[in-house]
């Protein structure tokens, strides 16, 4: 009920290309769905959140798409550049005070020149 | 806004010796902070939930006593490793909640025991 599943385990993207991360949940109860983007000896850094009551959020170059009765979640990296080389981690949790994140297990990315 | 200290960023200790990180919020408020351990390539593991002024909840198979965590005030949460062994070097995270925002998570701290 509380897991969070996340693929790919890794991902090789070229530069300028899509990068694609796929999470689903179970509990049907959560309501906040972060990314966190992580570099090697760093903590994770909060990237994008989204809200089941949208279907999909976008900042920069970067996409959250909701589908909730699906209960899966995808982020999209567009024009992947070297810089975004990193593990990614999407969450789920429930709004309010004091609320738990369950991580999914890591994605690694790599973009190529 | 929302950024998360970690104190010290490193540490090496002998076997048996204790531990104190620090985990301060700088720039708000924290009422609950949250800590988490990481093995290499691995996601990050809920070790215990800290609440300002209360005794911290820990997630199952984490040993309170071997897991010290002090909570004092609203900007900060200490963790400490008690008689630290080999098995417990691993990077520690801390993240502090702030309202009913996410999770701010600290830049880690790696511990070495010897």
């Amino acid at each position: 009920q509380q897991q969070v599943k996340q693929s790919p385990q890794s991902l090789i993207v070229q530069k300028g290309g899509i990068s694609i991360i796929n999470c689903a949940y179970e509990n049907t109860a959560f309501d906040y769905f972060p990314w966190y983007q992580q570099f090697p000896g760093k903590g994770p850094a909060l990237l994008i959140a989204i809200r089941p009551d949208v279907s999909e959020k976008k900042e920069g170059r970067f996409t959250i798409s909701f589908n909730k009765s699906a209960k899966q979640f995808s982020l999209h990296i567009m024009d992947s550049q070297p810089g975004d080389s990193a593990t990614y981690f999407c969450a789920a949790s429930l709004t309010g005070t004091a609320s738990k994140l369950t991580f999914g297990t890591g994605t690694r990315l790599q973009v190529t020149l | 806004g929302a950024v998360v200290s970690q104190h010290p960023s490193w540490v090496i200790c002998k076997s048996g010796t204790s531990v104190k990180i620090e985990c301060r919020s700088l720039d708000f408020q924290a009422t609950t902070m949250f800590w988490y351990r990481q093995f290499p390539k691995q996601s990050l593991m809920l070790m215990a939930t800290s609440n300002e002024g209360s005794k911290a909840t820990y997630e199952q198979g984490v040993e309170k006593d071997k897991f010290l965590i002090n909570h004092a005030s609203l900007t900060l949460s200490t963790l400490t490793v008690t008689s630290a062994h080999p098995e417990d070097s691993s990077f520690y995270i801390c993240s502090a909640h702030r309202g009913t925002d996410t999770q701010y998570f600290g830049p880690g701290t790696r511990l070495t025991v010897l």
